[in-house]
């Protein structure tokens, strides 16, 4: 099962930021924090992941609380090629640990 | 980021007719994949491990007779949807992480309809 709890869906203006939250509130200290998205009819493309530490690349900002129980995937400036599901997964690291998904959010970025 | 190539993007088969479909890592070797089902407006159901060398890994509830997976190389695994029935139709995506490292990429999944 799915250890992450996400809202089901989300709207957001084009070329503002778009902020998805996820509760991960039984995470264990060995569990990272993953964030995927899925726009229709495609394999899920991976976007960022973290431990502890605020994360930040060309794609998104992933702000984890101190107490990891919580995190936010910030798209800083969403177009509308950004419309997707996205998925907050926690999994331990190493490439033989699998994926669970939950159901995630489905995040729409209108013009 | 590294990239995972399926074959074929869609199918069609008759019922009771098996199909194949491959995985592949094009930049890298992957010592295990993962095979994901997700049907129309639900999220992706995780059916098995594939292990390189070794006999797959099934979650509980999928059958293994039924969707055989074989992973003979470090750069394919194929799964292949024996006697198929129309129920079976749904999106298919496999996945693998590069060295056995931290991040997973997938690949661009496969549509199969059974008619």
């Amino acid at each position: 099962d799915a250890k992450t709890t996400q809202p089901t869906s989300m709207d957001c203006a084009e070329g503002r930021a778009a902020n998805l939250p996820c509760n991960h509130s039984t995470i264990s200290g060995n569990e990272y924090v993953y964030w995927y998205r899925q726009i229709h009819s495609q394999g899920p493309q991976y976007i960022i992941h973290g431990l502890k530490n605020n994360e930040t690349n060309e794609m998104a900002s992933l702000i984890i609380t101190e107490d990891r129980k919580s995190s936010t995937l910030i798209l800083p400036h969403a177009t509308l090629r950004d419309t997707a599901v996205y998925y907050c997964i926690v999994r331990s690291q190493g490439g033989s640990e699998k994926l669970v998904f939950g159901k995630g959010t489905k995040l729409t970025v209108n013009p | 980021g590294a990239v995972v190539s399926q074959h074929p993007s869609w199918v069609i088969c008759k019922s009771g007719t098996s199909v194949k479909i491959e995985c592949r890592s094009l930049d890298f070797q992957a010592t295990t994949m993962f095979w994901y089902r997700q049907f129309p407006k639900q999220s992706l159901m995780l059916m098995a491990t594939s292990n390189e060398g070794s006999k797959a890994t099934y979650e509980q509830g999928v059958e293994k007779d039924k969707f055989l997976i074989n992973h003979a190389s470090l750069t394919l695994s194929t799964l292949t949807v024996t006697s198929a029935h129309p129920e079976d139709s749904s999106f298919y995506i496999c996945s693998a992480a590069p060295g056995g490292g931290n991040t997973i990429y997938f690949g661009e999944g496969s549509w199969l309809t059974v008619v």
